[in-house]
């Protein structure tokens, strides 16, 4: 079985400061690991993903996340948030051994940036 | 840009209505899905496909039924809406993985809104 937990609901952060949205997950094998971001009206887009290699995983606008084993996570952060980023963000996970290639997906985080 | 469209956006329909939702990706992938979310809350998975004329459900029980003729178009069908059905329904595709230490991301499309009054 897999699961991902996100346990903020809403995280708010003043534009210039960095943010950090929480995920951390449970699989029985090797976890590939996911961030998806939702905007208004649009669908889900592929933020970045973790497989092997580098914990330190760098996606688009500017975001990274970090995985950590030991503590299975991997936190969505940005050094500095923009008013855009404020959107609903998703991280998701697959167990490597799931040949079906399904993800699992947290319950989401609301990320608000304020002027 | 990831191609994988959703018709329609928006959709108001009485009860006991017949529906299809559309869903077509242009990526050739082999592997389609379809998810449900009610606002705020996670996403569940409630049909996939691994190619065509291939079919499963998903984690979450649903009432509607889907078909994979064409590996382009995965459409999703509700024999008779009821408003416990009212939801949004995002499809998703994603290629065949490949060896050890691939790993293939989801595309989405912008989602169906459903209301059944």
């Amino acid at each position: 079985a897999q699961s991902v937990a996100q346990p903020e609901d809403q995280v708010n952060v003043a534009e210039g400061n960095p943010l950090t949205v929480k995920c951390t997950y449970s699989v029985s094998g090797n976890p590939y690991l996911f961030w998806y971001v939702q905007y208004p009206n649009r669908g889900l887009q592929f933020l970045l993903k973790y497989i092997t290699g580098d914990n330190l995983v760098k996606g688009s606008y500017g975001f990274e996340a970090e995985f950590n084993k030991s503590q299975t996570s991997f936190h969505l952060k940005k050094p500095s948030a923009l008013v855009s980023d404020s959107a609903l963000y998703f991280c998701a996970v697959r167990d490597f051994n799931n040949a079906g290639n399904m993800l699992t997906f947290g319950g989401g985080t609301r990320l608000m940036v304020k002027p | 840009e990831a191609d994988i469209y959703q018709t329609p956006r928006y959709l108001v329909i009485g009860t006991g209505k017949k529906i299809t939702l559309e869903c077509s990706q242009t990526m050739g992938h082999d592997k389609m899905y379809w998810y449900q979310q009610d606002p705020g809350m996670e996403l569940h998975l409630i049909h996939y496909s691994y190619g065509v004329n291939s079919t499963e459900k998903g984690d979450l029980s649903s009432e509607s039924t889907v078909s994979r003729i064409r590996t382009e178009h995965f459409p999703l069908t509700l024999e008779s809406a009821r408003p416990s059905h009212t939801s949004q329904y995002l499809c998703a595709s994603s290629s065949r993985t490949g060896g050890v230490g691939s790993g293939t991301e989801a595309f989405f499309g912008q989602g169906t809104r459903l209301t059944v009054v």
